[in-house]
């Protein structure tokens, strides 16, 4: 399977635990996003790395969250200290170069759910 | 700043009925827009895009033309399946480079179609 991948799927925490997610973006992909999607919701958008650069971060990313992205290839999100609030869908998308490209590729996102 | 605004659901259908999601949005410049898919325990798919105005991206029976002058990109459909059953999100990316370009979605439709 040559898509993104996310890993784990699902992951029950407890409230104050740390929590680490993993995705591997298309390989020739360059540019990579995080994304949370809350029930009945469109995703929103995290941050952003183009190559190792983590070039934007959103309001919703609080001091609580880091995301990597070491090599250039797979990219990884904590959460410190997570909350209930923190229960959601985590996507991971990702874009070749190029201005033309615009068609994202998701992965199948991480489910967290915070108890 | 950007923002999606889509029908609310869920829509229910019966087979071969003709469907219309609404979307509408606010950007500066010229935006790309999309809709995504996202069935039962998959990922998010892209349906079909358009990138400029008057554009029509069609895709599997599936029509969304770009309208500048409405800043809509209305989802039809003239015959749905039951395999149509899913949530469709209206997303849109700015163009500018430079910029992380990242989606901005609407909340999602569900559509459930009956046999």
């Amino acid at each position: 399977d040559t898509g993104v991948s996310q890993d784990p799927r699902h992951k029950i925490t407890k409230r104050g635990q740390n929590v680490t997610f993993r995705c591997d973006p298309i390989s020739e992909h360059n540019r990579l996003y995080w994304y949370r999607q809350t029930l009945g919701q469109g995703p929103e958008f995290l941050t952003y790395f183009q190559n190792e650069a983590q070039l934007e971060k959103s309001r919703l990313l609080s001091d609580r969250f880091s995301a990597e992205r070491p090599k250039g290839s797979f990219s990884t999100l904590e959460i410190q200290r997570t909350e209930q609030g923190d229960s959601a869908m985590y996507l991971c998308a990702s874009i070749p170069e190029g201005l033309l490209n615009t068609e994202a590729f998701f992965g199948q996102g991480t489910r967290l759910t915070v108890v | 700043g950007n923002s999606v605004t889509q029908m609310e659901g869920p829509v229910t259908l019966s087979e071969e009925a003709f469907l219309t999601i609404n979307c509408t949005y606010t950007a500066t410049g010229y935006p790309s827009l999309f809709w995504y898919v996202q069935y039962p325990g998959e990922g998010l798919q892209l349906l079909l895009k358009a990138t400029k105005a008057d554009d029509k991206g069609s895709n599997k029976g599936f029509e969304a033309t770009y309208r500048k002058e409405t800043t809509s990109f209305h989802l039809e459909k003239g015959s749905v399946q039951v395999s149509d059953s899913a949530v469709y999100f209206c997303a849109l990316s700015p163009i500018s480079s430079g910029s992380a370009r990242q989606l901005t979605f609407g909340s999602g439709t569900q559509l459930t179609v009956l046999p």
